[in-house]
């Protein structure tokens, strides 16, 4: 079946530093991938997504490239805030009526 | 207002209680879903809603029981629930259940049970 891997976590990180949070999936067809963020005490929210390979998502200074060779879709941000500080969910959406697989989660935390 | 918006935010309960969860959208979408969040787990689905009707359930315990009256609201009635089912339960609605239509989550009920 269908799933995503992401690095471990928590993630600690100074402010204005390089930020990736690996995501690795296994999925059968052309899955649809997303990264989803969560703030505390919040839902989710949609963060970016890509459809087909080589697609880049991109959304407030983050970007991710659907990797199909490598089944990856790494998220990357050049200089990250305080404020990014939350959980990074990766998932992927298959054929099944709109099924999200999401992976564990990692925690971003950035210090000042 | 606007979004997906869960009630209560907050909900204890003991194991013999009956109570309900409530969803609501107001993104003219047409699938509503239920997801489960629990500590270190994955998020896992456990129902679908297309046009009202149910299109998925992922093998969730009887105790879990779902309602969409229609294409804007959807509740989780829980009965006789096991300590275990404690979780954050988190409301989402998409345009339809195609996989390229992304979710719209609500900001979830946090449920405990004693």
């Amino acid at each position: 079946g269908d799933s995503v891997t992401q690095m471990e976590g928590p993630v600690t990180l100074s402010e204005e530093a390089f930020l990736t949070i690996n995501c690795t999936y296994t999925a059968t067809g052309y899955p649809s991938l997303f990264w989803y963020v969560q703030y505390p005490g919040e839902g989710l929210q949609l963060l970016l997504k890509a459809t087909k390979a080589d697609d880049k998502g991109s959304n407030k200074g983050f970007e991710a490239t659907y990797r199909k060779e490598t089944t990856s879709f790494h998220l990357e941000k050049g200089s990250v805030q305080v404020s990014d500080s939350a959980v990074y969910f990766c998932a992927l959406s298959g054929t099944s009526y709109g099924k999200l697989t999401f992976g564990q989660g990692t925690i971003l935390t950035v210090h000042p | 207002e606007t979004g997906v918006t869960q009630t209560p935010r907050h909900l204890v309960m003991g194991m013999t209680n009956k109570k309900s969860l409530k969803c609501e959208q107001h993104l003219g979408h047409n699938a509503m879903y239920w997801y489960k969040q629990s500590a270190k787990k994955p998020l896992e689905l456990m129902f679908v809603y297309s046009l009202e009707e149910r299109v998925e359930n992922n093998s969730v315990p009887s105790r879990f029981s779902p309602e969409c009256p229609n294409s804007s609201h959807l509740f989780l009635h829980l009965h006789t629930l096991q300590p275990e089912d404690s979780a954050l339960y988190l409301c989402a609605s998409s345009q339809d259940s195609s996989h390229n239509s992304p979710l719209h989550f609500g900001n979830g009920t946090r449920l405990t049970v004693t």
